[in-house]
C-alpha cells in the first residue's frame, strides 16, 4: 500500500524549534519530488516547501524562507522538515505530500498524502 | 505570486443536483491545475490534475475544465459522500498556491 506518515508534532514555545519526519512505504520514494502543505486551524491549504527526487531543487514559501530546512534521506525513504524560529503563525496541521510526476523539476499535482501532523506554537 | 480565487465560497445543494465550482488564477497557468476533495479531519484527496484529467478511482460524475485563468470543477449528481470542502491548485509556478476552499454542504 502506497502511504505516507508524518511524525515530529507537537507543543513548543515561540522562538522554538521542531523536526518533522515522514515515512514513505509502497513506491519508489526516490523517483519522486516530495513536498511540505500545512493547514492553520479552520483555514485553507497552503504550500510550504518542495523538493526535488535528487534534492537539486528545493523551493520555499516567503513565509517560511531562512527559517525552514527540507531535506531526505533517500536511503530511509524519508522526507524531513527542520522548522526554527517558530512563530503562532506557524501553528497548523503539516502534511506530507507525493508530487505525481517522477521527472525532477517539473512541478505536478500532490497525489499522495500522509495523515498530518499538528504544529502548535504557543508559549 | 499567483493569487487563485474560487467561488462561491460556501454552496448549498441536495443529492441528485449538479454542481459547479469556479477557480479564477490572476495569470494565466496553461493547464497546470488540479482540484482536491479534503473532508473534516482527513488529508486532502486529489480529484483532477491537469484541469481536466481524472485522477485513478476518483468517480466520473467529477469532471474538471478550463485552460488559461478560468477553470470548474463539475459534480454532475452530487452524492451523500460528495459533502466536503473543494480547493484548487496552480502548480504552473512557484510558489504553487491553493485557492481559499468551496465548502459544499447539504442543503
Amino acid at each position: 500500500e502506497v502511504q505516507l506518515v508524518e511524525s515530529g508534532g507537537g507543543l513548543v514555545k515561540p522562538g522554538g524549534s521542531l523536526r518533522l519526519s515522514c515515512a514513505a512505504s509502497g513506491f519508489t520514494f526516490s523517483s519522486y519530488s516530495m513536498n511540505w502543505v500545512r493547514q492553520a486551524p479552520g483555514k485553507g491549504l497552503e504550500w510550504v516547501s518542495s523538493i526535488s527526487s535528487s534534492s537539486s531543487y528545493i523551493y520555499y514559501a516567503d513565509s517560511v524562507k531562512g527559517r525552514f530546512t527540507i531535506s531526505r534521506d533517500n536511503a530511509k525513504n524519508s522526507l524531513y522538515l527542520q522548522m526554527n524560529s517558530l512563530r503562532a503563525e506557524d501553528t497548523a496541521v503539516y502534511y506530507c505530500a507525493r508530487s505525481r510526476t517522477m521527472v525532477q523539476g517539473v512541478l505536478d499535482a500532490f497525489d499522495i498524502w500522509g495523515q498530518g501532523t499538528m504544529v502548535t506554537v504557543s508559549s | 505570486d499567483i493569487q487563485m480565487t474560487q467561488s462561491p465560497s460556501t454552496l448549498s445543494a441536495s443529492v441528485g443536483d449538479r454542481v459547479t465550482i469556479t477557480c479564477r488564477a490572476s495569470q494565466s497557468i496553461s493547464s497546470w491545475l488540479a482540484w482536491y476533495q479534503q473532508k473534516p479531519g482527513k488529508a486532502p484527496k486529489l480529484l483532477i490534475y491537469k484541469a481536466s484529467s481524472l485522477e485513478s478511482g476518483v468517480p466520473s460524475r467529477f469532471s474538471g475544465s478550463g485552460s488559461g485563468t478560468e477553470f470548474t470543477l463539475t459534480i454532475s449528481s452530487l452524492q451523500p459522500d460528495d459533502f466536503a470542502t473543494y480547493y484548487c491548485q496552480q502548480y504552473n509556478s512557484y510558489p504553487e498556491t491553493f485557492g481559499q476552499g468551496t465548502k459544499v454542504e447539504i442543503k
